[in-house]
Formats: structure tokens, sequence, C-alpha cells
């Protein structure tokens, strides 16, 4: 079955305790980012990458990091989490680019004490 | 400033009933304009796209419209059914050529369908 999944989907955690958010899509897209869901905000895209070894900021990218060195798989990296990322967290993949569909994970449900 | 704004913000429904969501925008140039539909606790899932140059587009009971001249989408629901109790994301793509990598998302409308 052609899916994007993640994990954890639910982590509570403290200020300042490092965590990985795991992604992996099984349908050799090339596209792949995060976004955060917070209320009333909508979505907001934190990094993409376009391939293998490239990634770029999205539009709230302070606190995270990322990394992609196989296609399938793009984790999520919080270094030191803070309680403003306490939020709902999706990774999302496409075949080439962002004007195609995107393909969303089930979301991990971030708290940070 | 590149926005999507969707109206209302929610509506409660009587199951059987239809109903209509809209989504203004301002993206501009734009390569395509896509509804997304959110039940609680999951992934956003494409159910319609349309590019520039369509005007309707159907997907079963959901009918999507686009007027590109007062950049305006509207999802219509036909019959409703308490599944289709859920979110609706209107989300548009900038213009390949502008090499953008970011979508914009509307804030959604969070349909409520009761027996």
């Amino acid at each position: 079955e052609a899916q994007v999944t993640q994990n954890p989907r639910y982590l509570i955690t403290v200020t300042g305790k490092k965590l990985t958010v795991t992604c992996s899509q099984n349908m050799n897209h090339e596209y792949m980012s995060w976004y955060r869901q917070d209320p009333g905000l909508g979505l907001r895209q934190i990094y993409y990458s376009m391939n293998v070894e490239v990634t770029d900021k999205g539009d709230v990218p302070e606190g995270y990091k990322v990394s992609r060195k196989e296609k399938r798989n793009f984790p999520l990296i919080l270094e030191s989490p803070s309680p403003n990322q306490t939020s709902l967290y999706f990774c999302a993949s496409s075949l080439f680019a962002v004007y195609n569909e995107q393909f969303f994970g089930p979301g991990t449900r971030l708290t940070v004490l | 400033k590149n926005q999507v704004e969707q109206s209302p913000q929610s509506l409660i429904i009587l199951e059987g009933k239809n109903c209509t969501l809209q989504c203004n925008y301002t993206v501009s140039p734009f390569s395509n304009l896509r509804w997304y539909k959110q039940d609680t606790g999951r992934g956003p899932v494409s159910l319609t796209i349309m590019t520039f140059s369509e005007n309707t587009k159907s997907n079963g009971r959901y009918t999507a419209t686009l007027d590109a001249d007062t950049k305006q989408s509207s999802l219509h629901i036909t019959a409703s059914q308490l599944s289709d109790s859920a979110s609706y994301i209107c989300v548009v793509s900038p213009r390949e050529q502008t090499g953008a990598n970011n979508l914009f998302f509307g804030t959604g409308t969070r349909l409520t369908v009761i027996p």
C-alpha cells in the first residue's frame, strides 16, 4: 500500500531533550516536506527536500533540523525542544515538486512540557 | 502578500443537506488549486485539483469550482453524509516558473454533519 508513515504518533517530552520524528514513504517520491499545524494558523512548512542530500528551509524552520540521506526517509530533529514547539506535525511527499499532489502522513502529536 | 482565506470557519449541517465552502486567494500566478479533506486525527487527503483553465471538477458528491478572474474557488458537497464531517483545506500552488517551493494553505473549514 502506498503510504507515508510517521513515528511516533504521540510524544510527550520535556524542554531540552533532543528528539527525532521519523518519516518514510514507499512511493519513490522525490519531494518531501514537514509541516506543523496549529489551531487558527493552518499548515505551515518547516523544511522541504527536493531530493537526496537537498534540503531547504520553509516558513518556520527555527528550532528544527532535517536530513535526507535516503530517498524514502526524511526525519525531523528537534535538538532542544521548547514548549512553543508543541504542535501537530505532518510529513508529506509528492512525486517531483510542491505542485504535485501532496501525500500526508498520519501526523505526530508532540507536547513539550 | 499571497494569502488563502476560507469561509466559513465552521459549519454544522443536517445529514442529507447540501453545503458550499468558499476559498478566496491572492496567490498569483498559480499552478493549481486543490481541496483537501482532513479527518480528525489524520493527515489531509486530496479531493480535487483544478488548474488555471478549469472551471468545474467533480469527485463523487464533491464539486469544486474555480473563477480565476475573481480568484475564488468553492467546494460544494451534495447530500451530505456523517462521514463528511472533517476539515476542508484549500491549497494553492504557485506556478512552477516562479521557482517557489511552498504551498499556500487556507486555515480550513470545519464541517460537522449531524443526524
